[in-house]
This record gives C-alpha cells, sequence and structure tokens, in this order.
C-alpha cells in the first residue's frame, strides 16, 4: 500500500520567511495529493491539492509542486505570518484508495 | 449549508467498555470516511461508507466497527475499549466514494483510562 514520509516534523521560521514541507509517497498510482492544515483543537482544513497531471499550483502565499518521477511534492509557503502557525500534513490516493497522510509538520511563524 | 457535524466533542471511557461517536455528513454528501488521529500523528483511515456499506476497510480489529444510515449519517463503535484507544477520531464526508475532495469534522476527542 502507499506510504507517505513528511520532513521536517518541526519547523520554526521568522514572520516574512519562507517555510518549506517536503513528501514523498511510494506508490506510481497516487495521483492526487492534498495539504491539509490544522490548528490546535480543530479539524484538518483543506489549503490546497494538486493532481497527477500538473506539475505547480499556486494560491496567493501558498504552492504546491509535484515531481511524479521522484515521487515527491512540497508546500511553500511565501511570506509567512503567524497565524500560518500550525501543523501541517500532506497525503496521497489513487482516489479509488484511502487518503494516506503524513505524520505532519509543526510550523512556527516566530513574530 | 451545513458542514461535517460530529458528536460528542469529548468522551471519556473506561478500558473494556463500548462508545458510539456519530458523524453527520456536509449536504449533498453521501460518503462517510472515519479516521483516527493519535497525539502527534497523521489521520489513520479505520473505514468508509457509502451505500450504507462498508465499502473499504484500514488496518484496524474487528472492535472497530460502523454503520451508515439512509440520511447518510454515520457512527462508529469501538468495542473492548483500550487505553491505545484514545486519540481523536475524525469524519469526513465526500460526493461519492471515488471523490478527492474529503471534508472533515471537529471530531471527537476519546480518552481511555
Amino acid at each position: 500500500g502507499e506510504n507517505v514520509e513528511q520532513h521536517p516534523s518541526t519547523l520554526s521560521v521568522q514572520e516574512g520567511d519562507s517555510a518549506v514541507i517536503k513528501c514523498t509517497y511510494s506508490d506510481s498510482a497516487s495521483n492526487y495529493f492534498p495539504w491539509y492544515k490544522q490548528e490546535l483543537g480543530k479539524r484538518p482544513q483543506l489549503i490546497i491539492d494538486i493532481r497527477s497531471n500538473v506539475g505547480e499550483k499556486k494560491d496567493q502565499r501558498i504552492a504546491v509542486t509535484l515531481n511524479k518521477t521522484a515521487k515527491h511534492f512540497s508546500l511553500h509557503i511565501t511570506e509567512t505570518q503567524p497565524e500560518d502557525s500550525a501543523v501541517y500534513f500532506c497525503a496521497a490516493t489513487s482516489g479509488n484508495t484511502p487518503l494516506v497522510f503524513g505524520k505532519g509538520t509543526r510550523l512556527s511563524v516566530i513574530a | 449549508d451545513a458542514g461535517v457535524t460530529q458528536s460528542p466533542t469529548h468522551l471519556i471511557k473506561t478500558r473494556g467498555q463500548q462508545v458510539t461517536l456519530r458523524c453527520s455528513p456536509k449536504s449533498g454528501h453521501d460518503t462517510v470516511s472515519w479516521y483516527q488521529q493519535a497525539l502527534g500523528q497523521g489521520p489513520q483511515f479505520i473505514f468508509q461508507y457509502y451505500e450504507e456499506e462498508e465499502r473499504q476497510r484500514g488496518n484496524f480489529p474487528d472492535r472497530f466497527s460502523g454503520h451508515q444510515f439512509p440520511n447518510y449519517s454515520s457512527e462508529l463503535n469501538v468495542n473492548a475499549l483500550l487505553l491505545g484507544d484514545s486519540a481523536l477520531y475524525l469524519c469526513a464526508s465526500s460526493f461519492g466514494p471515488y471523490s478527492y475532495e474529503q471534508y472533515f469534522g471537529p471530531g471527537t476527542r476519546l480518552t481511555v483510562t
């Protein structure tokens, strides 16, 4: 089955700097890669996703890149703000298989 | 438009007891998936219900069972609770079993003592 590895487990950045979180997956059949943000005590919220027919997707300060050959995808957050502090999860699925999540990255943005 | 709702919010049970958690999907959704999120970990898939049947199941013992009702709401039952069952239980809904996008509920925090 699918296995998703996520790095780093914790990340601290200064406000205004960029943050990058990386994930690798094992199943070449996976074709959908969402990123979720989970604030303390709250539900995971989908912030951006990418499908395997696209190499990059942007939404304001957030971008995701996908390298199908290397089986890795990354989340990029630019101009970080204190409200970006949360735990971020990557996940992968082929559509007819369950979402498999990474273990999460705790991002702290220091004002 | 109501999002995914779950009840109760918190629950404390004793080892060996049984528990039932409930989930109402987002309006227009017909598929419910359940996940277990241990502290400091990512959500792990338990099972998915569609058309009132368990469609897929993750690596969880038979102590974990579920049900889906005609109105698409769902229950997760856990028998013979163990300390290791303490976790946040998340419900996610989608339109159809093959839909990529899933919307999560707020979760039920289960503590087993």
